[in-house]
């Protein structure tokens, strides 16, 4: 079972370029989130989603944006790269038993972005 | 204040003692609490869920809630080094928000 699937593992930046980190899951779940990790921290909600066609911020959105056109696939956008977003992303997914979602992630390994 | 607060540690143990992980949460309103526990280099993996005051166990771990006090804890007992690890709490206030995590450390 593949579950939660980044792309790409490792990127390098340089100021002010433009990429996309590529998320999709094969286990039909509602909810999907984005996270950043800084050396020695927790994770940090970027955005998330609770369906196709709807997303929200989460706790640090800003140089962000997602989309959600799919169940399966939700990617992350970054504009213009600035050395602050240098961090670990991990894309999450997660389910509803009856109205509530459970709260267990399945996480993705993980794309390590460096901005010089 | 932060929503979610654990002390990062590092917390050091000796192998087969008790380890105790402590988080404190801001929002009076939360309704699920989690511990994941995060290898270096690796992504988290949920090990304990709780959702009423008190206790629960599975195996060697517990987990201890208090809303009164907006606390939760997590035992691990008879540690093992291959407990060694971010231990990450995470409270759902509508979002879900982690803390910065605890580093444990079990030595033989």
């Amino acid at each position: 079972n593949a579950g939660v699937t980044q792309t790409p593992k490792f990127r390098i930046l340089k100021i002010g370029q433009s990429m996309t980190l590529q998320c999709t899951q094969d286990m039909n779940h509602n909810y999907m989130y984005w996270y950043r990790q800084d050396p020695g921290m927790g994770l940090k909600l970027i955005y998330y989603s609770v369906g196709a066609g709807i997303t929200d911020k989460g706790e640090v959105p800003n140089g962000y944006n997602v989309s959600r056109s799919t169940t399966e696939d939700f990617p992350l956008r970054l504009e213009l790269a600035a050395p602050s977003q240098t961090s670990v992303y991990f894309c999450a997914s997660s389910y509803l038993v009856g109205r509530q979602y459970t709260g267990e992630l399945f996480f993705g390994e993980g794309s390590r972005l460096t901005v010089l | 204040q932060k929503e979610v607060e654990q002390n990062s540690g590092p917390l050091s143990v000796p192998e087969g003692a008790i380890a105790s992980l402590n988080c404190t949460y801001s929002d009076r309103g939360s309704q699920s609490f989690f511990w994941y526990r995060q290898y270096s280099g690796k992504s988290p993996e949920l090990i304990m869920s709780i959702y009423s005051n008190g206790d629960k166990e599975d195996g060697r771990f517990t987990a201890q809630l208090n809303k009164a006090s907006q606390y939760v804890s997590l035992l691990i007992r008879d540690s093992q080094p291959s407990d060694s690890a971010t231990y990450l709490c995470a409270v759902r206030t509508g979002k879900l928000i982690f803390g910065q995590g605890t580093t444990l450390q079990v030595k033989p």
